[in-house]
């Protein structure tokens, strides 16, 4: 079956630092892959998508590039804000359906 | 610019009670869901409608039932509540049910069984 596998948080970093959060997948057939941003006592947000191998997201400073070949769509940014503190989910979406398989979420918290 | 709205937005039940949590999208989209989310455990499917008249089961279905009401509106229901079902409820819309398609979600009904 799909699955998705992120890193653990929270991850605490100070502003203007660089971001990484890890996200790989298992999966059959050619699945699109999604960031999602969850802000305190929100819904999800689409953050950023990939369709297809090679394919870079990006989105207001975050990227994310679809590697097929390591199976991975990690989340970076450059100078990360106290904003941007939030919980960051990955997702790969496959089939019919449109039926998403998330990861755990990966808490992200900036300070000055 | 309502986008998805869910109702409500907090509630607690007893066990063994029911309720019906509400979903409306004002977006024209065609395919719904419903997730619940739990501490270390992300989002699971719970039940989704790709299209108006048309329902399928998620991960999760047991112990919930859904209605595709309308285009805009999909309702999940517990029908005998149970401290399990304890959770955050979100429910979403896409355009399409292809993968592509990013989902749009509402804000979440924060459920609690006692």
């Amino acid at each position: 079956g799909n699955s998705v596998t992120q890193m653990e948080g929270p991850v605490t970093l100070s502003e203007e630092a660089f971001l990484t959060i890890n996200c790989t997948y298992t999966a059959t057939g050619y699945p699109s892959l999604f960031w999602y941003v969850q802000y305190p006592g929100e819904g999800l947000q689409l953050l950023l998508k990939a369709t297809k191998a090679d394919d870079k997201g990006s989105n207001k400073g975050f990227e994310a590039t679809y590697r097929k070949e390591t199976t991975s769509f990690h989340l970076e940014k450059g100078s990360v804000q106290v904003s941007d503190s939030a919980v960051y989910f990955c997702a790969l979406g496959t089939g019919g359906g449109n039926k998403l398989t998330f990861g755990t979420g990966t808490q992200l918290k900036v300070e000055l | 610019n309502a986008g998805v709205t869910q109702t409500p937005k907090f509630q607690v039940l007893k066990t063994g009670q029911s309720m019906t949590l509400q979903c409306a999208q004002d977006m024209n989209h065609n395919s719904m869901y419903w997730y619940r989310q739990d501490p270390g455990m992300g989002l699971r499917l719970i039940y989704y409608s790709a299209s108006e008249g048309t329902t399928d089961k998620g991960e999760v279905p047991n112990g919930y039932n859904v209605s595709r009401l309308n285009k805009r509106e999909f309702s999940l229901r517990l029908e005998s509540a149970a401290p399990s079902q304890t959770s955050v409820y979100f429910c979403a819309s896409s355009d399409r049910d292809y993968s592509n398609q990013p989902q749009h979600f509402g804000d979440g009904t924060r459920l609690s069984i006692l």
